[in-house]
């Protein structure tokens, strides 16, 4: 079956710093990939997507590529602020069911 | 903007009680979907339904049930809340075809005591 795979948490870095967050894959077909925001006492918020191989979503400075080759859609942004303090979460789609990791709590000390 | 909704926030209930979750949203969506997220598990699909009346289990559907009478509402029905069931609900819907990115509510917090 599907499966996601994201690092785990928590990652606690400084504002201004450059975050990774992995996220890897599994699954049949050619799915659509997602990355979910969370922020405390909040639902999710879709952040950005990409919908085929070798997209890159793009928002609010954070960004991530769709890579077939290596099943992968690792979420980037070069400048963290403190209000990106969220959890995060990888996703991805298969018919129309979504499949999530367990998501990663990210925190931006000043 | 979607907007999906949520009856409640905050609930607490007690060990066997019935209890109704409630989801509203107004962008016409064919599908809907009940998660719930614990700490360390992610989100995880209980019920889904891709049309009124209609409904799919999802990955741990035990406990509960749903109803979708309206298109624009779906409830989670929890027939004898036990204290496992205690958790953070988060609604959903899509749009039937496209690439599927999910609306989310805010979240109910049930507590189970």
């Amino acid at each position: 079956g599907n499966s996601v795979t994201q690092m785990e948490g928590p990652v606690t870095l400084s504002e201004e710093a450059f975050l990774t967050i992995n996220c890897t894959y599994t699954a049949t077909g050619y799915p659509s990939l997602f990355w979910y925001v969370q922020y405390p006492g909040e639902g999710l918020q879709l952040l950005l997507k990409a919908t085929k191989a070798d997209d890159k979503g793009s928002n609010k400075g954070f960004e991530a590529t769709y890579r077939k080759e290596t099943t992968s859609f690792h979420l980037e942004k070069g400048s963290v602020q403190v209000s990106d303090s969220a959890v995060y979460f990888c996703a991805l789609s298969s018919n129309y069911k979504l499949t999530f990791g367990k998501g990663t709590l990210l925190t931006v000390n000043p | 903007d979607v907007k999906v909704t949520q009856s409640s926030r905050y609930l607490v209930k007690r060990t066997g009680e019935k209890v109704f979750l409630e989801c509203v949203q107004d962008m016409d969506h064919e599908n809907m979907f009940w998660y719930r997220q614990d700490p360390g598990l992610g989100l995880r699909l209980i019920y889904f339904s891709y049309d009124v009346k209609m409904k799919e289990k999802g990955d741990i559907p035990e406990g509960y049930s749903v109803s979708r009478e309206k298109k624009e509402r779906f409830s989670l029905i929890l027939e004898s809340a036990s204290t496992n069931q205690t958790s953070m609900y988060l609604c959903a819907s899509s749009l039937l075809a496209g690439v599927y990115e999910q609306y989310f509510g805010p979240g109910t917090r049930l507590t189970v005591t």
